[in-house]
């Protein structure tokens, strides 16, 4: 069965320090893998989506920035945080022929003082 | 661009039925999307729809009219482990294949 794993769950860090999350999944190959964020009284925001290794797709400009150096490996970067960033952030993976039927990883919840 | 609305807020009765309604406008429509959320949790897959009708899931259903831009979700038998925010998302064919999620309907399950 398929897992995905994200890391660390909470994290409080001061304005302009650098942010890096880190999301991985088990039990699937070549997953379209997707990271959303979701602040107070907004919806779910697509940030970044990946079809392949170091394939990124950005919707939203912003200080953020993702990678995928492995299959099933995805992470989402900042190098200089701002508190306009705190919020929960959520990656999923979906397989390449039901893109729609999207599972999410437990989320990291980022507080930026 | 692609709207989502769909009300912020309802209250049911354990045992209930309720159905949670979800407009949109979007480009290129490829399918609608109903996802569940608990209360500091990620969101869990529900149902999708996409063709017009109904679709049946134990209990609960979704519905799409396409021409009307509009879905629903029915939970029958309310349960209190109902209590959670439903997600209405719709996909698009423009470039890749990705869900734009609208607000979320926060659901209170009472006794």
């Amino acid at each position: 069965s398929q897992t995905i794993h994200q890391w660390p769950a909470t994290l409080v860090q001061p304005v302009g320090s650098p942010l890096s999350l880190e999301c991985t999944v088990e039990g699937t190959s070549n997953p379209n893998l997707y990271w959303y964020r979701q602040a107070a009284g907004r919806g779910l925001q697509l940030l970044f989506y990946s079809v392949g290794i170091g394939q990124i797709s950005s919707e939203v400009p912003q200080n953020l920035s993702a990678s995928r150096p492995q299959d099933r490996q995805f992470i989402l970067s900042s190098k200089k945080l701002l508190l306009s960033d705190s919020g929960f952030y959520l990656c999923a993976w979906s397989v390449l022929d039901r893109p729609y039927e999207q599972y999410f990883g437990p989320g990291t919840r980022l507080t930026v003082t | 661009g692609q709207n989502i609305d769909q009300p912020t807020e309802m209250t049911a009765t354990e045992g209930a039925i309720v159905q949670i309604n979800c407009t949109y406008q979007t480009s290129g429509f490829n399918g609608l999307f109903w996802y569940q959320q608990h209360a500091g949790e990620a969101p869990t897959f529900l149902s999708y729809n996409v063709l017009d009708g109904l679709e049946e899931k134990g209990r609960f259903s979704s519905f799409l009219s396409r021409s009307k831009g509009y879905s629903y979700l029915l939970l029958k038998e309310l349960q209190m482990k109902d209590s959670a925010s439903y997600l209405c998302a719709v996909s698009s064919n423009s470039g890749y294949s990705t869900l734009t999620f609208g607000k979320g309907t926060m659901l209170l399950v009472s006794p």
